[in-house]
């Protein structure tokens, strides 16, 4: 187990609506990044949050966002929501800006499911 | 994006007999990170390598990793039933942001 906590587990949302997620990073670490795992995929980046500000994004549009808080914990939120957002979403804390020069600790995920 | 390609997708075998997954990848790397999945749930760091490593061991792993042919391998021995679980290679560039960059995965099944 690490010490990175997600919630909700499971989440069934209605296409068009919005949904934010939540993560609890590990303690001392201050980057949380964000990733989406689609079904039989690797996970995809989202973005990436360091001492409260974005710091890198992936190929994902504007619907998503994001945001860290003082105690590095951070949450993902999702706009107007599509049937293909339907995934399995991944937070990963680690230390430092710039990178993952060690290893990051990825909590259980959140499954998101939109019909 | 994904990086690029595991292989192979899917692998089965008996316990106690030898895993071996490989990775390749596109662009210049920091390094590279293997992680192990169970039933589509997070995601565990098993080892790290370095770009200036060639080989890396870690209990019953070994990591080899070649940047001249931008391609690494995972190396289980010995493996056990609880060893099923999907394993993904991730690498790292500081200068695109430092996030990882998965593969697809392989699908490692140890029957007993």
């Amino acid at each position: 187990e690490t010490g990175v906590t997600q919630s909700p587990t499971h989440l069934i949302k209605t296409r068009g609506q919005q949904v934010t997620l939540r993560c609890s990073s590990q303690s001392g670490h201050n980057t949380v990044s964000w990733y989406q795992q689609a079904l039989g995929q690797g996970p995809q980046f989202i973005f990436q949050y360091y001492r409260e500000e974005e710091n890198g994004r992936g190929n994902f549009p504007p619907r998503f966002s994001g945001l860290q808080f003082p105690n590095y914990s951070s949450e993902l939120n999702v706009n107007a929501l599509e049937l293909d957002d339907s995934a399995l979403y991944l937070c990963a804390s680690s230390v430092g800006q710039g990178g993952v020069s060690t290893e990051a600790f990825f909590g259980q995920g959140t499954r998101l499911t939109v019909v | 994006s994904q990086q690029g390609e595991e292989d192979p997708q899917a692998l089965s075998i008996q316990e106690g007999e030898n895993a071996t997954m490989n990775c390749s990848y596109k662009t210049s790397i920091n390094n590279l990170q293997w992680y192990r999945q169970n039933s589509g749930r997070g995601l565990v760091h098993l080892i790290l390598i370095r770009s200036n490593e060639r080989e890396k061991h870690s209990g019953r792993l070994r990591v080899t990793l070649d940047t001249s042919k931008k391609s690494s391998s995972l190396l289980i021995t010995a493996s056990r039933a609880a060893d099923t679980a999907s394993y993904f290679c991730a690498t790292v560039n500081y200068n695109q942001g430092g996030k990882l960059i998965f593969g697809q995965g392989t699908e490692l099944s140890v029957k007993p």
